[in-house]
């Protein structure tokens, strides 16, 4: 079943205790992101990957890092989390995020609730 | 940048009841996603519907991409059709590298 999972789902830390959200995907996709959900703010890109070891911000990079080493995932590293980084996360990939026609869309994992205390 | 506008923001219904979402978008666009987040935070992937009319069992939607507008259709509503739908088009300008949501129209259906 083509699918994008993120791993843990649930997560509950501390302060500047550094963690890692991993995502993979099964469909050979080119392009992953990432994107946190906030009340009041909707969804922000936090980084994207357009290939291996290929890697740019989105709109809200601050205080997240990200590799792409491999095709099929994408981890998200928080090295020092802090409570306004508590949110909902998602990853996404594409075939081609450019593309007019179906390899443009979109698939999001289920999303991984973090809080941080 | 792209500015997304969806109507209206909430929309209550009883079950069986009809409904039309409406998503607004300010530029041309070459591709449209429809999302429906459920109350477990989920983000379901609808349609992709750049132009034309897609149908989907009790769902359907419809981009008019000359007029930048696009519509979801929701038929005979049941309880689980409930909550936060999306509409998202790729961002222009430096290459369609994310997409652009619009704030979503929160529905509720009551039984």
């Amino acid at each position: 079943e083509a699918q994008v999972t993120q791993n843990p789902r649930y997560l509950i830390t501390v302060t500047g205790k550094k963690l890692t959200v991993t995502c993979s995907q099964n469909m050979n996709h080119e392009y992953m992101s990432w994107y946190r959900q906030d009340p009041g703010l909707g969804l922000r890109q936090i980084y994207y990957s357009m290939n291996v070891e290929v890697t740019d911000k989105g709109d809200v990079p601050e205080g997240y890092k990200v590799s792409r080493k491999e095709k099929r995932n994408f981890p998200l590293i928080l090295e020092s989390p802090s409570p306004n980084q508590t949110s909902l996360y998602f990853c996404a990939s594409s075939l081609d995020p450019r593309a007019g026609g179906t390899g443009g869309t979109q698939y999001f994992g289920p999303g991984t609730r973090l809080l941080v205390l | 940048g792209i500015q997304v506008e969806q109507s209206p923001p909430d929309l209550i219904l009883q079950e069986g009841a009809n409904s039309t979402l409406r998503c607004n978008f300010s530029d041309s666009v070459n591709n449209l996603q429809w999302f429906h987040q459920n109350p477990w935070g989920q983000l379901i992937n609808l349609f992709y519907i750049p132009s034309g009319t897609k149908q989907n069992g009790r769902l359907s939607a419809t981009t008019v991409a000359t007029e930048r507008y696009s519509l979801l259709y929701i038929s005979s509503s049941q309880t689980t059709d409930s909550g936060v739908y999306f509409c998202a088009v790729p961002h222009r300008g430096q290459g369609a590298q994310k997409l652009v949501f619009g704030q979503g129209t929160r529905l509720t259906i009551n039984p």
